[in-house]
């Protein structure tokens, strides 16, 4: 692994259902986030872990969930889907040096 | 509330110059980044300012002033790589980044 890997690369999900978007990096950076972003709207936090065992909520938290149980690895789960969550989610690291962000291949879910 | 404003799309010349403005309220200031994303593919990063005055890397260059909540993005030498969406963020008061929506530059022969 170098950098970010995201899985699935793209999803097709029917309403209701659970989906678990993971997320890992091999950067060992702190910091990870989550991201949605939609036509026409910036990027948007999701949620965020400023180091492992540690989780907050950011500007859209609602109707997902994250967890950390270590360093790589930082999964997004929709506990149940709704169309508005259909998007392109991208999870990010940050080393915490300059506070640039890593950004991996992004996630295309799709939720019908 | 907090809010970042750029263009929603410019056009340029092969070989050109570009400028790309930036305009931010927020709560509190960490820094201004600027990011690149080509269509389907993630953001990367390009710069980041800090302080006020430019910020030269190649043909790119970034430039802020935090009095004015302003910032813009220079871009030499245009080549049709160049063509992708930059993204202008800043860096609010809790070290949680806010996203502007993004200009796309289309770079014409």
């Amino acid at each position: 692994i170098a950098g970010i890997t995201q899985a699935p690369t793209s999803q097709i999900l029917a309403a209701g259902r659970r989906m678990t978007l993971r997320c890992t990096q091999d950067m060992r950076h702190n910091a990870m986030y989550w991201y949605r972003q939609d036509l026409g709207l910036g990027l948007r936090l999701i949620h965020y872990s400023n180091t492992a065992g540690t989780t907050g909520k950011g500007e859209v938290p609602d109707g997902y969930s994250v967890s950390r149980a270590n360093t790589d690895d930082f999964p997004l789960t929709l506990a149940s889907a709704v169309p508005s969550q259909t998007s392109v989610y991208f999870c990010a690291s940050t080393s915490g040096e300059n506070n640039e962000q890593f950004f991996g291949p992004g996630t295309r879910l799709t939720v019908l | 509330g907090q809010n970042i404003d750029q263009p929603t799309e410019m056009t340029a010349t092969e070989g050109a110059i570009v400028q790309i403005n930036c305009t931010y309220q927020t709560s509190g200031f960490n820094g201004l980044f600027w990011y690149q994303q080509h269509a389907g593919e993630a953001p990367t990063f390009l710069s980041y300012n800090v302080l006020d005055g430019l910020e030269e890397k190649g043909r790119f260059s970034s430039f802020l002033s935090r009095s004015k909540g302003y910032s813009y993005l220079l871009l030499k030498e245009l080549q049709m790589k160049d063509s992708a969406s930059y993204l202008c963020a800043v860096m609010d008061s809790n070290y949680q980044l806010i996203w502007g929506a993004g200009t796309k530059l289309i770079i014409k022969p």
